[in-house]
């Protein structure tokens, strides 16, 4: 089966710069690509997905990178501001695996004022 | 507004008793997904059900059941026989192949 690695697991930044949280998944056959953010005490919200037809989709300061040959995507934030700070879940989902989405363990973001 | 909806937000157990999570959704999804989340961790599959009575177990199901009557409707039974079961639980739903999932607000489930 799939398997989704997601680095790094904790993420502190100064507000106004950038982060970056990169995730591995195993299945070459995977071939969409969701980002979830968590706030506390909340469910995860979709913020950004990229299928694998595309090697970039940005949306304002959020932009997603796929790598299909190295098998690794990213979610890239620039100019961070406070409630940016959340946890960050990657997932990857492949046509023959029905609905099913294979989900990282999570990264904690924290930006400081 | 269409949405999932999780009912109720905080729940509290005594040892040995089972309670049941809803979980509603309007958005004319297929599929529905619970999930377990633990302090600090990620997200961990219990059960899952792509169509109208029918389900399959997920990653952890054991102490666990569901039932699919209604297209609509998912709910989870925390049983006795889940020895750990304090926890927020998660409900997903999506409408088909390749596309995110829809979660819910989730049910912080405490025993005491």
């Amino acid at each position: 089966g799939e398997n989704v690695e997601q680095h790094p697991s904790t993420l502190s930044v100064q507000e106004g710069d950038s982060a970056v949280i990169k995730c591995t998944y195993s299945d070459s056959a995977s071939n969409y690509f969701p980002w979830y953010k968590q706030e506390l005490g909340k469910g995860p919200q979709l913020i950004i997905d990229i299928r694998s037809n595309v090697g970039e989709k940005k949306d304002q300061r959020i932009a997603v990178t796929l790598n299909k040959t190295a098998k690794h995507f990213s979610l890239h934030i620039t100019e961070t501001q406070p409630e940016d700070s959340a946890v960050y879940f990657c997932a990857a989902s492949r046509d023959n695996a029905g609905n099913m989405l294979t989900f990282g363990g999570g990264t904690r973001l924290m930006v400081k004022p | 507004d269409g949405g999932i909806t999780q009912s109720p937000k905080y729940l509290f157990r005594k040892e040995g008793q089972n309670v049941t999570l809803s979980c509603e959704q309007n958005l004319n999804h297929d599929a529905m997904y619970w999930y377990r989340q633990d302090p600090g961790q990620g997200l961990r599959l219990i059960y899952y059900s792509q169509i109208v009575n029918d389900f399959q177990k997920g990653d952890i199901a054991e102490g666990y059941s569901v039932s699919r009557e209604k297209k609509e409707s998912f709910p989870l039974t925390v049983t006795s026989a889940q020895k750990n079961p304090t926890a927020f639980y998660l409900c997903a739903s999506s409408i088909h192949l390749n596309y995110g999932y829809t979660f819910g607000s989730g049910t912080r489930l405490t025993v005491v």
